[in-house]
């Protein structure tokens, strides 16, 4: 059974910081693999899909990177601002079933 | 061009009663999902359809049951509600063309039921 893990659970940074928030699974047999956030109390938005054959993704300040063998993935905010505050969730899709695992999350707050 | 839509927003039931929560998803796509985001318990996987038929369900009582119609939007319905089935739900929608690896999933804003 797939089971992911976000690290850390919360992390609390100043604007213009640069950070990384951590994720990893047990089954390295996943097809790709999700980041979203999520504003409280709301659905969450996709920020970026990495196959299983690719080792990163980048979307503006964000990078994304993946390493099946040891079944994690980071992902890097670079320049962090206020607005960057949420929870940022990661999710894998394993084997034919098209469904995601997701992890528990990581509440993250940027402060002025 | 309109992302995934869910309805009602909020639903207030009681114990024992049944709830239908409805999502259209994006235009073109044909497969739906629901998750479940109870408090404390993270995002779990409920259903997927894909061309109208049910194609996985997650690890839920049969009490959670679904259907998509021949526009790709579904209905999940929730019977002999119990207080804690009190979450927010989540439709979800892609492209379900055999590309796993490329399968993007995008979400809803949820509906938020909540069962006194």
């Amino acid at each position: 059974k797939q089971e992911v893990t976000q690290i850390p659970a919360a992390l609390s940074v100043p604007e213009g910081e640069n950070l990384v928030l951590n994720c990893s699974f047990t089954d390295s047999a996943i097809y790709n693999l999700q980041w979203f956030r999520q504003d409280p109390g709301k659905g969450l938005t996709s920020l970026l899909l990495i196959q299983s054959s690719q080792r990163e993704q980048t979307s503006g300040r964000l990078n994304a990177s993946l390493d099946k063998s040891s079944g994690r993935s980071t992902l890097y905010i670079a320049a962090s601002q206020p607005g960057d505050s949420a929870t940022y969730l990661c999710a894998v899709g394993t084997g034919t079933a098209s469904k995601l695992t997701f992890g528990t999350g990581t509440r993250l707050q940027v402060t002025l | 061009e309109a992302g995934v839509t869910q309805s009602p927003t909020h639903l207030i039931k009681t114990r024992g009663q049944q709830a239908t929560l409805r999502c259209s998803p994006i235009s073109g796509h044909t497969s739906v999902y629901w998750y479940q985001q109870a408090l404390g318990l993270g995002l779990q996987f409920l259903l997927w359809y894909d061309e109208g038929e049910e194609r996985n369900r997650g690890n839920f009582p049969p009490r959670f049951s679904g259907r998509q119609f021949p526009n790709y939007s579904s209905e999940l319905n929730v019977n002999a509600l119990e207080l804690e089935d009190s979450a927010l739900y989540l439709c979800a929608s892609s492209q379900h063309r055999g590309q796993l690896a490329k399968n993007i999933q995008y979400f809803g804003a949820g509906t938020r039921l909540s069962v006194l």
